[in-house]
């Protein structure tokens, strides 16, 4: 199984301002890539997947990440962020035909006026 | 339909009780999770159904006893839980079980008294 580095435990930002979390993994086979979003009180959804293809995907609500195969990385970033993104971040590796979801500790992110 | 549905959204119960958690999804899918998930922490896998059937089981205590009765539906059965078992207990499902992407029910806040 994969051992998934989440390299910030906490990120304040302020409105309006960029934002980067950082994950690294620790195997380079074939992988699925994952981060996933989880506000105050509420369960884990799905932000954004890497499967195949492009190494950069984007969610619907402005959330970018990059695939860097050489460097085991899957940083995930945001150009402006809004009161709204306040959230706890999870990033998730699966070795490629395996069932099992690795999570990172995790980042909580907490954006301030 | 594209979620997991969990029942209750609280629980609070003593160290003698018996309880149960519900999950249901109804898009078809034919793997289904249990994940436990305490605060400011990553989930923790814990068991595994595969059509049907119990496919992985993390080593969880006996105290935690899983049921799938249908496709559709996912149980947890709780009896003489610790005040450590408290926690967010979190369902997801997938179309199979090594198939990449899981989805998250909004999970049950258990609290062991």
């Amino acid at each position: 199984a994969q051992s998934v580095t989440q390299l910030d435990s906490q990120v304040p930002v302020f409105e309006e301002a960029p934002v980067e979390l950082r994950c690294n993994y620790s195997s380079s086979v074939s992988v699925y890539l994952f981060w996933y979003v989880q506000y105050p009180n509420q369960g884990l959804q799905l932000l954004l997947k890497y499967l195949s293809g492009s190494t950069l995907v984007e969610s619907i609500n402005g959330f970018e990440a990059e695939f860097n195969k050489s460097q085991t990385s899957f940083h995930l970033r945001k150009p402006s962020v809004h009161i709204s993104d306040t959230a706890e971040y999870f990033c998730a590796v699966s070795d490629q035909g395996d069932y099992k979801l690795s999570f990172g500790a995790g980042t909580t992110v907490t954006v301030r006026a | 339909d594209t979620e997991v549905t969990q029942t209750p959204k609280h629980l609070v119960m003593g160290m003698t009780n018996k309880k149960s958690l519900k999950c249901e999804q109804h898009m078809g899918h034919r793997a289904m999770y249990w994940y436990k998930q305490k605060a400011k922490k990553p989930p923790e896998l814990m068991f595994v159904y595969s059509y049907e059937k119990l496919s992985i089981n993390e080593s969880v205590p006996s105290r935690f006893s899983p049921e799938c009765p249908n496709s559709s539906l996912l149980n947890l059965h709780l009896h003489a839980l610790q005040p450590e078992d408290s926690a967010l207990y979190l369902c997801a499902s997938s179309p199979r079980q090594d198939y990449y992407e899981q989805y998250f029910g909004p999970g049950t806040r258990l609290t062991v008294t």
